[in-house]
């Protein structure tokens, strides 16, 4: 089957970095996505990554490899306003998303 | 900026009841989306939508059905509503195709009750 793991929760310091895993069991591959959704919003898109590597945008970076099926998301400089929760998404060979069930992150002062 | 409007944010309704739920996206998207978001659950898609009065079986598409008459409209349909069919109803649209970097774009959800 396939699956996407998230952790369910994470808190962190304002001013801190914090890093969210996803790992990822699919039937192909063809992109992965970071949402970020805050309480009772929609997501909204923050990253996509095809190849291995880091991709950096402005306080937010997006990590891949393909080969160990992994991926993180970087938060620098942690504000309060980026308490949400973030979605880890995977297209598979049918370019079907899959969706983990996202990561809780709790931001304190 | 794209918009994605949802027909109601709370909905109420009794057990039996067929229920609609509405979609509009205001930028030419081909692609539409409805997914469920159930706490502890990842999104699961429940139909898509790729061209007028074209529709896919998502992954839990029972006890469901769909409609696209307008390419900016999408409308999820409970034929006889159920008590577990209690959840938060997402649509999402996307611009066309099957591109890599085709990001779908979310309207504020729907939470629905039913009773």
């Amino acid at each position: 089957g396939q699956n996407i793991d998230q952790p369910t929760e994470m808190t962190a310091t304002e001013g801190a970095i914090v890093q969210i895993n996803c790992t990822y069991q699919t039937s192909g591959f063809n992109g992965l996505f970071w949402y970020q959704q805050h309480a009772g919003e929609a997501p909204t898109f923050l990253s996509y990554n095809v190849l291995d590597g880091l991709e950096e945008k402005g306080r937010f970076s997006s990590f891949l490899s393909r080969s160990k099926g992994y991926s993180y998301l970087l938060l620098k400089e942690l504000q309060m306003k980026d308490s949400a929760s973030y979605l880890c998404a995977v297209r598979d060979s049918n370019y079907q998303l899959i969706w983990g069930a996202g990561t809780k992150l709790i931001i304190k002062p | 900026d794209v918009k994605v409007t949802q027909s109601s944010r709370y909905l109420v309704k009794r057990t039996g009841e067929k229920v609609f739920l509405e979609c509009v996206q205001d930028m030419d998207h081909e692609n539409m989306f409805w997914y469920r978001q159930d706490p502890g659950l990842g999104l699961r898609l429940i139909y898509f939508s790729y061209d007028v009065k074209m529709k896919e079986k998502g992954d839990i598409p029972e006890g469901y059905s769909v409609s696209r008459e307008k390419k900016e409209r999408f409308s999820l349909i409970l034929e006889s509503a159920s008590t577990n069919q209690t959840s938060m109803y997402l649509c999402a649209s996307s611009l066309e195709g099957w591109a890599s970097t085709d990001t779908q774009y979310f309207g504020p959800g729907t939470r629905l009750t039913v009773l």
